[in-house]
């Protein structure tokens, strides 16, 4: 069965500092990878997709980066956190097929300080 | 372009009562729709989805609903409610495999004795 990993769960940063949040995915092969992230009032908002290796398509404009290494693994990054970048932060990813079910992490929640 | 409306951001019921959550979506393609629910610090699970035929979905938990194209709703209900309902829920539009499913801003369920 599928499987996905988000890690760290929970992150204090101060401003200014960089951001590594990683996703790796199981039991499954090229599957569509999304960052999704959610602050209070908010809803989700769309970060990040990518429909395979080193193919990153950018919802955002802002100091978030994603890259994905490997078929199965998906990183968020920054090299330089702002106050406004705290919030829960999803990993979800699909198969390219049928209708599009994302299949959600268990989130990282970051707070900047 | 696709968007998604949850009308109410805070539903209130006692438990036993209707629970009826509304989503109203936009698009310009026959949309799939999604609810999700989400548990305090955890990931989305998906509740139910609608992408093509029987207009009347039922998903887990008792939950159901029913795709209005006329009214471009898919509002989700479900007849009793429990106290373990109380959660966030939300609405999503999407089509496409390989692209990214649209959320409304959520509606958080209270349950009350």
């Amino acid at each position: 069965s599928q499987t996905i990993h988000q890690w760290p769960a929970t992150l204090v940063q101060p401003v200014g500092s960089p951001l590594s949040l990683e996703c790796t995915v199981e039991g499954t092969s090229n599957p569509n990878l999304y960052w999704y992230r959610q602050a209070a009032g908010r809803g989700l908002q769309l970060l990040f997709y990518s429909v395979g290796i080193g193919q990153i398509s950018s919802e955002v404009p802002q100091n978030l980066s994603a890259s994905r290494p490997q078929d199965r693994q998906f990183i968020l990054s920054s090299k330089k956190l702002l106050l406004s970048d705290s919030g829960f932060y999803l990993c979800a990813w699909s198969v390219d097929s049928g209708a599009n079910v994302l299949t959600f992490g268990a989130g990282s929640r970051l707070t900047v300080l | 372009a696709q968007s998604v409306t949850q009308l109410g951001s805070h539903v209130s019921v006692s438990e036993g009562a209707l629970v009826l959550l509304r989503c109203n979506y936009s698009s310009s393609v026959p949309p799939y729709l999604f609810w999700y629910v989400q548990y305090p610090n955890q990931g989305l699970q998906l509740l139910l989805k609608y992408t093509t035929g029987a207009t009347l979905v039922k998903g887990i938990n008792g939950f159901e609903a029913e795709f209005k194209k006329s009214e471009t709703s898919f509002h989700l209900t479900k007849p009793s409610a429990h106290m373990s309902d109380a959660a966030e829920y939300f609405c999503a539009v999407g089509r496409q495999a390989g692209t990214a499913l649209i959320f409304g801003k959520g509606t958080t369920l209270s349950v009350s004795s």
